[in-house]
């Protein structure tokens, strides 16, 4: 079965900083892009980052630019996104999703979520 | 960047009816178009993908058209586990970007 596990949220001052891990299992993680893409409470869905397999290319929202980081290692068949910098409105759940298949960008499956509060 | 814009943003219907949720992109986008259910407390599942392909284990009653810079998602016979919020997505260019999402509510 594809299973994507969120972890890392929590409680953290502005300012502060937080990574999140996506732990892949049940397919061959090292051959597909990945995304994490976030929800502020009773918001919509934003795109946060993408990278591709061998993490060659890598896209970031404007909003997140300069203070998060996306990586993976394949190895672990796990997928990261550092966040530093962290404000008020980057509080939200976050989503790791994979890309369905190869030039597929849809995201499909997704992870549970792991909820990040950036809050003094 | 591409702008997403769905409507409308709520819609109340009953079971069994037809209903039907528009999106439009700020430019062409040929049918890098995805849409995505999510119910209250759960992640997005994707829906249809390239403007009309139906993903593995989508009822049938789930139907997309359109390409460019309009397009539409039709449930053809509402159910009661299909009150949700549904949302549109490009993927033709970085910034991926969503539409603002349509909640349908029971009448």
């Amino acid at each position: 079965e594809v299973q994507l596990v969120e972890s890392g949220g929590g409680l953290v001052k502005p300012g502060g900083s937080l990574r999140l891990s996506c732990a892949a299992s049940g397919f061959t993680f090292s051959s597909y892009s990945m995304n994490w893409v976030r929800q502020a409470p009773g918001k919509g869905l934003e795109w946060v980052s993408s990278i591709s397999s061998s993490s060659s290319y890598i896209y970031y929202a404007d909003s997140v630019k300069g203070r998060f980081t996306i990586s993976r290692d394949n190895a672990k068949n796990s997928l990261y996104l550092q966040m530093n910098s962290l404000r008020a409105e980057d509080t939200a759940v976050y989503y790791c999703a994979r890309d369905r298949g190869w030039n597929d960008p849809w995201f499909d499956p997704w992870g549970q979520g792991t909820l990040v509060t950036v809050s003094s | 960047d591409i702008q997403m814009t769905q409507s409308p943003s709520s819609v109340s219907a009953s079971v069994g009816d037809r209903v039907t949720i528009t999106c439009r992109a700020s430019q062409g986008i040929s049918s890098w178009l995805a849409w995505y259910q999510q119910k209250p407390g759960k992640a997005p599942k994707l829906l249809i993908y390239a403007a009309s392909s139906l993903q593995s284990g989508v009822p049938s009653r789930f139907s997309g058209s359109g390409s460019g810079t309009d397009f539409t998602l039709t449930i053809s016979s509402l159910q009661p586990e299909d009150f949700a919020t549904y949302y549109c997505q490009q993927a033709n260019s970085f910034p991926r970007t969503f539409g603002g999402g349509t909640k349908v509510e029971i009448k």
